[in-house]
C-alpha cells in the first residue's frame, strides 16, 4: 500500500497568493483529516471528513482556509490569501471509520511544509 | 477531552527498555488510550492502543493501570530509530487531540 500521499512536499509562496495542498488517502479509507503543526501550537486538527462529507471544521482558523473532498480518493486544503502566519507543516491522515462514536487508527502522510514569505 | 500529563523529555540507552509514562486521570469510560509517535520531519505514526487490558504488538507494550488513570508505553529493546516524540492520547471519538508529548532520545 502506498500510504497517504500528499503534494507538494514543500511549498514556498508569497503573502497574498493562493495555496492548494493535496491529499490522496489510503484506498478504502472513508475518513480524512487535515492537521497543522507549528512550534507554537503543536499538532492541531483543522477539519475532518467522513464519506467525503465535512463533519467537524471547528479547527479551521478562519475563512481564508477551505477544504474539499470531491471524491473518496482526493482532498484539497486551500488558503486564500496566504499570510506568513500560515507557515507550518500540514498533515493529512486517513482512517477506516467503523461507525459513529468509534475510535479508529489514523495513518498520516509525510506532510507539506508551507512557507509564506 | 481528557487531559494528559507526560514528561517533556526522557533519555534511554540503546538496547534497554524505554518506559514512557502518561497520566490521564480524567479519562472517561469509553475513551481508549492511544499512543502515536513522530520521528523528526515525518508524520505521526500509530503505535498501539488499549481500553482496559494490557496490550502488546510488534512495536511495543501498553500497560494500563486498573483505575485507568495512567498508562506506560514500553519499548522493550530501544534502538536509535526509536528517537521521536511520543504522544499519549485518550480517544473516545474520531478526533485526535495531540498534547506536547515526550521527546525520547535513545543514546548509543
Amino acid at each position: 500500500d502506498a500510504g497517504v500521499i500528499q503534494s507538494p512536499r514543500h511549498e514556498v509562496t508569497e503573502m497574498g497568493q493562493e495555496v492548494t495542498l493535496r491529499c490522496k488517502p489510503i484506498s478504502g479509507h472513508n475518513s480524512l483529516f487535515w492537521y497543522r503543526q507549528t512550534m507554537m501550537r503543536g499538532l492541531e486538527l483543522l477539519i475532518y471528513f467522513n464519506n467525503n462529507v465535512p463533519i467537524d471544521d471547528s479547527g479551521m482558523p478562519e475563512d481564508r482556509f477551505s477544504a474539499k473532498m470531491p471524491n473518496a480518493s482526493f482532498s484539497t486544503l486551500k488558503i486564500q490569501p496566504s499570510e506568513p502566519r500560515d507557515s507550518a507543516v500540514y498533515f493529512c491522515a486517513s482512517s477506516l471509520a467503523r461507525g459513529t462514536g468509534t475510535t479508529d487508527t489514523q495513518y498520516f502522510g509525510p506532510g507539506t511544509r508551507l512557507t509564506v514569505l | 477531552d481528557a487531559k494528559t500529563t507526560q514528561p517533556t523529555s526522557m533519555d534511554c540507552a540503546e538496547g534497554r527498555a524505554a518506559n514512557l509514562p502518561c497520566n490521564h486521570s480524567t479519562i472517561s469510560g469509553n475513551e481508549y488510550v492511544y499512543w502515536y509517535r513522530q520521528i523528526h520531519s515525518q508524520g505521526p505514526q500509530y503505535i498501539i492502543h488499549g481500553l482496559k487490558n494490557n496490550e502488546t504488538n510488534e512495536m511495543a507494550s501498553l500497560i494500563i493501570t486498573e483505575d485507568r488513570k495512567s498508562s506506560t508505553l514500553i519499548l522493550p529493546h530501544a534502538t536509535l530509530r526509536d528517537t521521536a516524540v511520543y504522544y499519549c492520547i485518550p480517544q473516545g471519538a474520531q478526533k485526535l487531540v495531540f498534547g506536547q508529548g515526550t521527546r525520547l532520545t535513545i543514546n548509543p
